[in-house]
């Protein structure tokens, strides 16, 4: 067990909705990070959030939104759901990272949400 | 445009055999990260290692260890007396100084026969 924590662990939902994933981190992580991988693009880095603040900003799509909240813990939003957007969402904490530099420390990686849009 | 090339697709070694898995990458930076990352067939990621572009020494953890070799753009993964535990896929990846232009490489799967 990491010690991250995702819920739901399944989703099933249609094209056009929106939905909300959510990741608490390790205790005392301030760093969080969302990947998502499906069998289409593999393994994409999405963003990464430390202490509440954006830090770094990969694949993220217009209609993904993201936000880290005080107590750290961390949501993912989807909207305007397609059909590829169908695949594991993985979030991953790391202890603090130093300075304004990015700094990559060791991640834990929670069990991911499924999420199927039909 | 950064890029990590996994050139094994797919893997299989019989146990106790020593196996290396390949990775390439491609970036104009001269600072970067480099990673590796294992997806067992359970389905969760763990982190193996991170490495900075200025840290050329090789590292060893167990039965584990990394190439680094700037000169040809390569931290290649070593696994000595593979076990079964070790199946999985196994991800490199890449990103710069300010985790920007995060890539991963397509996986390779490696499968360690009894």
């Amino acid at each position: 067990d990491s010690g991250v924590t995702q819920t739901p662990k399944h989703l099933i939902t249609a094209t056009g909705q929106r939905v909300t994933l959510r990741c608490s981190p390790r205790s005392g992580d301030l760093s969080v990070y969302w990947y998502q991988q499906s069998l289409d693009q593999g393994l994409q880095f999405l963003i990464q959030y430390y202490n509440g603040e954006e830090r770094a900003k990969g694949n993220i799509l217009e209609r993904f939104s993201a936000q880290q909240f005080p107590d750290l813990h961390s949501e993912l939003n989807l909207s305007s759901l397609e059909l590829g957007d169908s695949a594991l969402y993985f979030c991953a904490s790391s202890a603090k990272a130093g300075g304004l530099s990015f700094s990559y420390n060791e991640q834990f990686f929670g069990p991911g949400t499924r999420l199927t849009v039909l | 445009a950064q890029k990590v090339t996994q050139a094994q697709t797919e893997i299989s070694v019989v146990e106790k055999e020593d196996v290396t898995l390949d990775c390439v990458y491609e970036t104009r930076d001269t600072t970067y990260y480099l990673f590796w990352y294992k997806q067992p067939p359970s389905g969760e990621l763990v982190f193996l290692i991170r490495r900075n572009s200025f840290d050329e020494q090789n590292e060893i953890s167990g039965r584990y260890s990394w190439n680094f070799q700037k000169s040809t753009s390569s931290f290649n993964f070593t696994i000595t007396a593979s076990q079964v535990v070790d199946s999985a896929v196994y991800f490199c990846a890449l990103t710069d100084n300010y985790g920007q232009n995060f890539v991963f490489g397509p996986g390779t799967r490696l499968s360690v026969l009894p």
